[in-house]
């Protein structure tokens, strides 16, 4: 397997412009996660799925942000409009409800709003 | 506070020096991990457990339940170890909650 797929690497927009990053998680993880990495914060949970399910959206900032999963293989996190303080690391993350309970991360994709 | 604290923030040490990160958590876990994060982003899990202690490599992750405390080592340190080394922890199959990381660099 490819490990969990992250687009695009980088992005840089301005202000007011959408922005949409994509994740394929690893085959057969029935748990996906959305995480934003700050200097500031840290690593902070956005939002997770399981089974293509949101399950908690309570990390998500505001309703600027929305994530969506259509199917197993496929996750997009959207910002409409961006803003400045939007500018960070995000990754996804996938993980099995069965065996170990260990994250693989995706390589995230680096987000900059001017 | 933190739910998951990590000392020390920043670490630098010599090559060959033994490395220790300290992580301190105050809720009832199922499982703690320790995570690397290399320049250039990339997270990596490096260990997960719930009791005693697991060794890979140069590395030892340990961890005391009652006391709410695990500590990565890294012995016989090298430049390639500097990163940032991330404690987490969760109960059952909820989501990770992660410390701020401790950034080691290890020099030459």
């Amino acid at each position: 397997d490819a490990g969990v797929i992250q687009s695009p690497r980088h992005e840089v927009t301005e202000m007011g412009q959408e922005v949409t990053l994509r994740c394929k998680p690893i085959s057969g993880h029935d748990y996906l996660f959305w995480y934003r990495q700050t200097m500031m914060r840290g690593l902070e949970l956005l939002i997770y799925f399981n089974n293509n399910v949101p399950i908690d959206d309570s990390g998500m900032p505001e309703d600027r942000f929305s994530a969506k999963m259509p199917n197993a293989s496929f996750s997009t996190l959207k910002i409409q409009p961006s803003e400045p303080r939007d500018s960070a690391v995000y990754f996804c993350a996938s993980r099995s409800s069965s065996g170990a309970n260990v994250l693989t991360f995706g390589a995230g994709s680096r987000l900059t709003v001017l | 506070k933190n739910e998951v604290e990590q000392s020390p923030q920043n670490l630098t040490a010599q090559e060959g020096e033994f490395i220790t990160i300290n992580c301190s958590y105050s809720v009832g876990i199922s499982a703690l991990h320790w995570l690397q994060q290399h320049p250039g982003g990339g997270i990596v899990s490096l260990f997960m457990l719930s009791s005693g202690k697991k060794k890979h490599g140069r590395l030892i992750a340990t961890i005391n339940i009652q006391e709410k405390h695990s500590s990565l080592h890294i012995t016989a340190s090298h430049p390639r170890d500097s990163a940032v080394y991330i404690c987490a922890v969760n109960s059952g199959n909820t989501p990770l909650v992660f410390g701020k990381g401790t950034r080691l660099s290890v020099i030459a």
